[in-house]
């Protein structure tokens, strides 16, 4: 147990589908982050709220739509995905700057 | 531009050996260094870390080595065991900007 949740663990959708991952954390922490992690590659930043602000998105084509309601929470909006998009999709969160990220358990997404 | 490279994707090591697992980087910026170890359908778990101001940190059966001048980080796990078999992440970041990592090496602990 991380105390970061992410929902659901496995994802399978159609390139029209709209969908939601989930994220939330309990560690009081106020940084949260979206990374994708495709097969024998880095995991890939794509997105960093700090106090519920967005301060970073890497080039994610519009397709992807994080949203965070507050510093326990974090969603990311999937709409019209593409095949090349089906990866492990993780969540985390961090307290202090130069404290360690944790992470959830990630989402398994694939598009059919 | 891939900063943190971790240039050997899998490592098999005899139960009770040392396994030692390397990461290179190319931004000489970089001032605090991780390692996470990450089991199937689990997400990465931070595991140690070390500071610029250091060269070493050792945790257990855990050590990390920093090499500032050779951009030149490694993770020594002595004696290994069959439950060590993972994915090990290493991942560095800059003045308190977020993280950047390696594609992962992973280890199988022979018993």
């Amino acid at each position: 147990e991380t105390g970061v949740t992410q929902t659901p663990r496995h994802l399978v959708m159609g390139m029209t589908n709209k969908k939601s991952l989930k994220c939330e954390q309990h560690l009081g922490h106020n940084a949260m982050y979206w990374y994708k992690q495709s097969a024998k590659k880095p995991l890939e930043l794509m997105f960093v709220y700090n106090f519920k602000e967005q301060t970073e998105n890497n080039s994610v084509p519009s397709r992807f739509s994080p949203e965070c309601p507050n510093s326990s929470h974090l969603f990311l909006h999937l709409h019209t995905l593409q095949p090349e998009d089906s990866a492990l999709y993780l969540c985390a969160s961090r307290g202090q700057p130069n404290q360690p990220q944790h992470f959830g358990d990630g989402t398994r997404l694939s598009i059919l | 531009d891939q900063q943190v490279k971790q240039n050997s994707p899998s490592l098999s090591v005899q139960e009770g050996r040392i396994s030692i697992l390397n990461c290179d980087y190319t931004n000489s910026m970089f001032d605090y260094f991780l390692w996470y170890k990450k089991y199937p359908a689990e997400g990465p778990t931070f595991l140690i870390s070390i500071s610029s101001i250091k060269d070493k940190n050792e945790d257990g059966r855990f050590t990390v080595f920093l090499n500032k001048s050779a951009k030149h980080l490694s993770l020594h796990i002595v004696p290994s065991q069959p439950g060590d078999s993972a994915v090990y992440f290493c991942a560095a970041s800059e003045d308190n900007n977020d993280m950047r990592f390696g594609a992962g090496t992973r280890l199988t602990v022979k018993p």
